[in-house]
């Protein structure tokens, strides 16, 4: 079946530096690739759509400054956090959908991040 | 607005029980309706989908019928094990396009006791 691969699994960094998250789909094409965040004990929340060779669509309230989405080719999304802050630690998850997928994603196995 | 409400958490059963977790869904049109897994530390799994009306999909002993009249998505085991315990998220999406977002319910999350 599809898989999604995300690297980092977990990473530490100090405030003010960036972070750099990929996301691949190892066998498949994935024209859509989503960004989520997620806090302790609660939902997924949608960070941005990430299409591949165009600019990516940001939620309302997600700043596009700070959590930069690239999607340069049809097997890698790279969401980058910029002058992190503690208050950007928490999970992040990326899943991709296949061209012609008929309604299911595919979810990368998430990225702890912890900024100290 | 599409929204997923799911019943909270956690649930805590004793292996063997029967599960069920309600989830309701408000949607415009026709979505496409899903339950995901997440296990510790790890990101979703797809457990299972419909995509109409009526629909009932399942996996590995889970089940969950597409109901448009009552707008439900529940998810039922009838015998659960311990190695079920995980968060589990009801979600939709709208089928307009092949890039359709996926909107998820707050999650529930499953306890099961030896």
């Amino acid at each position: 079946g599809a898989v999604v691969s995300q690297h980092p699994s977990w990473v530490i960094c100090k405030s003010g530096t960036s972070v750099k998250i990929e996301c691949r789909s190892l066998d498949f094409q994935a024209t859509t690739m989503f960004w989520y965040r997620q806090f302790p004990k609660q939902s997924l929340m949608l960070m941005a759509t990430s299409n591949e060779g165009s600019k990516a669509t940001y939620e309302q309230g997600v700043e596009k400054d700070k959590f930069l989405i690239n999607h340069a080719s049809l097997t890698l999304s790279t969401l980058t956090v910029t002058s992190a802050h503690p208050e950007d630690s928490s999970f992040y998850i990326c899943s991709a959908s296949e061209r012609r997928n008929s309604g299911g994603y595919t979810f990368g196995s998430g990225t702890r991040l912890t900024v100290v | 607005g599409n929204s997923v409400t799911q019943m909270e958490g956690p649930v805590t059963l004793s292996e063997e029980a029967f599960l069920t977790i309600n989830c309701t869904y408000t949607a415009t049109g026709y979505p496409s309706l899903f339950w995901y897994v997440q296990y510790p530390g790890e990101g979703l799994q797809l457990l299972l989908k419909a995509t109409k009306a009526d629909d009932k999909g399942s996996n590995k002993g889970f089940e969950a019928t597409y109901r448009k009249e009552t707008t439900s998505f529940h998810l039922e085991k009838g015998s659960v094990q311990v190695s079920d315990s995980a968060v589990y998220f009801c979600a939709l999406r709208r089928v307009y396009n092949q890039g359709g977002k996926l909107i998820f319910g707050q999650g529930t999350e499953l306890s099961v006791k030896p």
